[in-house]
């Protein structure tokens, strides 16, 4: 079983809130990436990050930001929330070895009033 | 457009029966081919990964194949049972960028009932 942990699993806030989604594993993987999926949708990529200080985005444009500063944590942050950020995030880890799988969590499902 | 469809979008057998799921793409050039289990509320766990040159690929109860020519895919669930129950999600990835770029379908949702 894969050791990423995402916090928190639920979510119900209102309108301009600040937002930090935690992820956190502990298998030491270089790679990590934040999803976001809606019911009966394909997970879309938004952000990705090859390891510390690297931050990319991903295909979907996303009002998030998120951070690297050690290996094992890769927070998603929304500076103010809308009810168009509601959604499934999820966030997956994956070493450099080609073909390997990548790890998911088990999401964070977003609320925002 | 999405370059990786599934069929069926959802499904429904009966606990002991047998069912196939299939996975079309179009992603190229092609590196690996996913398919990965999410259970309800859950994130997606991997299943199985083949390459190009794997035809078949076994795990427990859950074989995939894969026809990199038709760029067809499918995953046979055998002898399901109730916790099969879940959505399967067949994912493509191209290697002609390094990040190895994942295409995702929007899974089959399978029901397995007592």
């Amino acid at each position: 079983e894969a050791d990423i942990y995402q916090t928190p699993r639920y979510l119900v806030i209102g309108t301009g809130k600040k937002i930090t989604l935690e992820c956190s594993q502990t298998m030491g993987h270089d790679k990590m990436y934040w999803y976001q999926q809606d019911p009966g949708m394909e997970l879309h990529l938004i952000h990705y990050s090859y390891g510390v200080n690297s931050t990319e985005k991903g295909d979907l444009s996303s009002e998030s930001t998120v951070s690297r500063i050690r290996t094992e944590h890769f927070p998603l942050t929304l500076e103010s929330a809308r009810p168009s950020h509601t959604s499934q995030y999820l966030c997956a880890s994956s070493d450099d070895r080609e073909g390997q799988p990548q790890h998911f969590g088990d999401g964070t499902r977003l609320s925002i009033l | 457009k999405n370059q990786v469809e599934q069929s069926p979008q959802s499904l429904i057998i009966l606990e002991g029966k047998n069912c196939t799921l299939q996975c079309n793409y179009t992603v190229s050039p092609f590196s690996n081919l996913r398919w990965y289990k999410q259970d309800t509320g859950r994130g997606p766990v991997s299943l199985t990964i083949m390459t190009f040159s794997e035809n078949t690929k076994s795990n427990g109860r859950y074989t995939a194949t894969l026809d990199a020519d038709t760029k067809q895919s499918s995953l046979h669930i055998t002898a399901s049972q109730l916790s099969d129950s879940a959505s399967y999600i067949c994912v493509v990835i191209d290697r002609g960028s390094t990040l190895g770029r994942l295409y995702f379908g929007r899974g089959t949702q399978l029901t397995v009932w007592p």
